[in-house]
């Protein structure tokens, strides 16, 4: 089993509102992701957890603020949004930090920022 | 920071042709995945490469790691419909953390019917 779940899939919200998207895998992995993909183009990295420590923040603005509860979750909370960050928002997984380094997807989160 | 050339940027094949792609880098990686992407969905890893010169299948799909780590191709047999999407070649380089891909700018796959 290779599946990694994101929640909601679609998303809508104000400049002014507050929401979280959630992410969840049961393989065990011990690295987490979360990307950034805008039509048309490769995703772009904007945190890595390994072994639930926050260990790469791709210079994301604030705005963004990740969280690893465990080592199956991982939420991203979003405040105070701006239209051009309305994207597909995707989470990923691998093995091991440091040994494995294919990375499995989630179906994403399609973010739209009004 | 570092690039994927990936080749070609679109394709328009009939179905039961094969296809053939690409990626080049100016710099060695130490890990070749391949991923194709549907409208909306999140990207689904098709191989992964570990070695130089390593040759892998999957199904009507097989990829190659390049023997200077430069570059690495998927080639697909007899497509069908299915085949359609965009395909991602992503790379770890050494003098990035373990993880940390580099993606490709992706092959939009068209079926002619």
């Amino acid at each position: 089993d290779t599946e990694v779940t994101q929640t909601p899939k679609h998303l809508v919200m104000g400049m002014t509102n507050k929401k979280s998207l959630k992410c969840e895998q049961h393989m065990g992995h011990r690295a987490m992701y979360w990307y950034k993909q805008k039509a048309k183009k490769p995703p772009e990295l904007m945190f890595v957890y390994s072994y639930e420590k926050l260990s790469i923040n791709e210079s994301v603005p604030s705005r963004f603020s990740p969280e690893c509860p465990n080592s199956s979750l991982l939420n991203l909370h979003l405040h105070a949004l701006q239209p051009e960050d309305s994207a597909l928002y995707l989470c990923a997984s691998s093995p091991r930090p440091g040994t494995y380094y294919e990375q499995y997807f989630g179906p994403g989160t399609r973010l739209t920022v009004t | 920071g570092q690039q994927l050339n990936q080749s070609p940027q679109s394709m328009f094949i009939q179905e039961g042709e094969d296809v053939s792609m690409n990626c080049t880098s100016s710099s060695i990686f130490n890990t070749w995945l391949w991923y194709k992407q549907d409208p909306g969905e999140g990207p689904v890893l098709l191989i992964a490469l570990y070695k130089a010169g390593e040759l892998t299948s999957n199904g009507r799909l097989t990829a190659q790691f390049g023997i200077t780590r430069k570059d690495s191709f998927l080639n697909i047999s007899a497509s069908i419909p299915s085949d359609v999407g965009i395909y991602f070649c992503a790379g770890q380089p050494p003098s990035f953390g373990n993880e940390k891909l580099t993606f490709g700018t992706g092959t939009r796959l068209t079926i002619i019917p």
